[in-house]
């Protein structure tokens, strides 16, 4: 089956630095990948939607000039956490859609995830 | 490693009927468990969320359950309405987390 990964599985960081987590489709091309994160005890939450080779669509709350995506291939998109604070830790998830809107094989498969803590 | 199985992996009822989606997962070490909804082309939608100690969750016409011990949780759908249809997700939280493959439901009017 499809499988994705992400990079790092976890990171901790100082405050005010900034921290880049990989999704990569490894044997698929995604040409739609979605992020989330779940803050502790929380339902896990979409942050934006990306779309390879344009701009994100990032959900309402979700600072799009903090939480930077970039997608630049069909098998990899980014999410920075720009100067990442104590309240930006968080578990980060992504997915990557397999298949063309509302056909039968529009799938997400969805990565592992990464636990970011900001001290 | 943590296994999810979602049971039907398709699902087709007539508006007004009560229904169930099972999720079941192997390791019951778990923070918790969220059922979700994905409409085509979408990103998830939560639906219900239940802590580890949590027997159960209810959000309108949605009624989730979950027994850790036997590895199992239920999502309940009352008198079931054509804007139901989606496929439902339940993910299960350890130290990473899983997803089942859905169940996509069809709700015919």
């Amino acid at each position: 089956g499809a499988v994705v990964s992400q990079h790092p599985s976890w990171v901790i960081c100082k405050s005010g630095t900034s921290v880049k987590i990989e999704c990569r489709s490894l044997d698929f091309q995604a040409t739609t990948m979605f992020w989330y994160r779940q803050f502790p005890k929380q339902s896990l939450m979409l942050m934006a939607t990306s779309n390879e080779g344009s701009k994100a669509t990032y959900e309402q709350g979700v600072e799009k000039d903090k939480f930077l995506i970039n997608h630049a291939s069909l098998t990899l998109s980014t999410l920075t956490v720009t100067s990442a604070h104590p309240e930006d830790s968080s578990f980060y998830i992504c997915s990557a859609r397999l298949g063309y809107s509302g056909g039968a094989t529009d799938t997400q498969y969805f990565g592992p995830g990464t636990r970011l803590t900001v001290l | 490693k943590q296994e999810v199985t979602q049971i039907p992996a398709a699902l087709s009822v007539p508006e007004g009927e009560n229904l169930v989606l099972n999720c079941s997962f192997t390791d019951s070490a778990i923070y918790n468990l969220q059922w979700f909804r994905q409409d085509p082309g979408k990103g998830l939608t939560s639906l219900l969320l239940i802590q580890s100690s949590q027997r159960e969750q209810t959000s309108g016409r949605l009624n989730a359950s979950l027994d850790k011990s036997s590895g199992r949780s239920t999502l309940y759908i009352a008198a079931s309405q054509p804007g139901d249809s989606a496929t439902y997700l339940c993910a299960v939280r350890g130290n990473d987390m899983r997803f089942g493959a859905g169940t996509r439901l069809t709700v015919k009017p």
